[in-house]
């Protein structure tokens, strides 16, 4: 079945780094886009990067362009999120999800998420 | 501040309906940005309960049904249940090619 675990949430310091990791299984990786959702404690979701199927384009938030880097890796199915210049207001459970849609077209949405990784930006 | 308002709370009695809201704008719902809705219940995965304003994935109840209309989208759940009570996302797409999120509404079962 569709599996998608998400790892590598912790403590961290402001202006630290930390790398999040999803791996998948139970379908073809190499064939969707994948995107990074998170939710803040007591907020609602913030969509915060996508990446397309093929690895060719990225897209991120305002509030994390510049800081975040999403990437794939096909040979281990797995997604990952590169944070750079953590703030506390990046605290927040961090979610892969699956895009059945595309979103060059205005079109995506999930159908598949991971159970989320919490990351504490804290001192 | 979410760029798609939802009511933050709704509640109905078992049995009952209860519709929830997601308002936009001309540069998002109102451009012609299909519309999907997400059931999340704390601590675990969030999941897709409609997909292009009226469709369900299989294995979604028939008890849930979205609409779509000018800048507005609606989710509405039928014959109430227990296990409906979570929080529910609106999701759509803005001009400047952002994915947006409604706030989100929580729904209680009383």
């Amino acid at each position: 079945q569709v599996q998608l675990v998400e790892s590598g949430g912790g403590v961290v310091q402001p202006g630290r780094s930390l790398r999040l990791s999803c791996a998948t299984s139970g379908f073809t990786f190499s064939s969707y886009g994948f995107h990074w959702v998170r939710q803040p404690p007591g907020k609602g979701l913030e969509w915060v990067a996508v990446i397309w199927y093929d690895g060719s384009n990225q897209y991120y938030a305002d509030s994390v362009r510049g800081r975040f880097t999403i990437s794939r890796d096909s040979s281990k199915s797995t997604l990952y999120l590169q944070m750079n210049s953590l703030r506390a207001e990046d605290t927040a459970v961090y979610y892969c999800a699956r895009d059945l849609g595309t979103f060059s077209n205005y079109a995506s949405y999930f159908d598949y998420w991971g159970q989320g990784t919490l990351v504490t930006v804290s001192s | 501040q979410s760029v798609l308002t939802q009511p933050p709370s709704v509640s109905g009695a078992p049995g009952q309906r209860v519709t929830i809201s997601c308002t936009g704008s001309s540069s998002n719902i109102g451009a012609g940005y299909d519309v999907h809705w997400y059931q999340h219940l704390p601590g675990t995965a969030p999941k897709l309960l409609i997909y292009g304003n009226n469709n369900r994935p299989s294995g979604v109840p028939d008890r849930f049904s979205g609409s779509k209309s000018g800048t507005s989208a609606s989710l509405a759940i039928t014959g109430l249940q227990a296990e409906d009570e979570a929080d529910y996302y609106c999701q759509s797409f803005d001009s400047n090619l952002s994915l947006i999120f409604g706030g989100g509404t929580t729904l209680t079962v009383l």
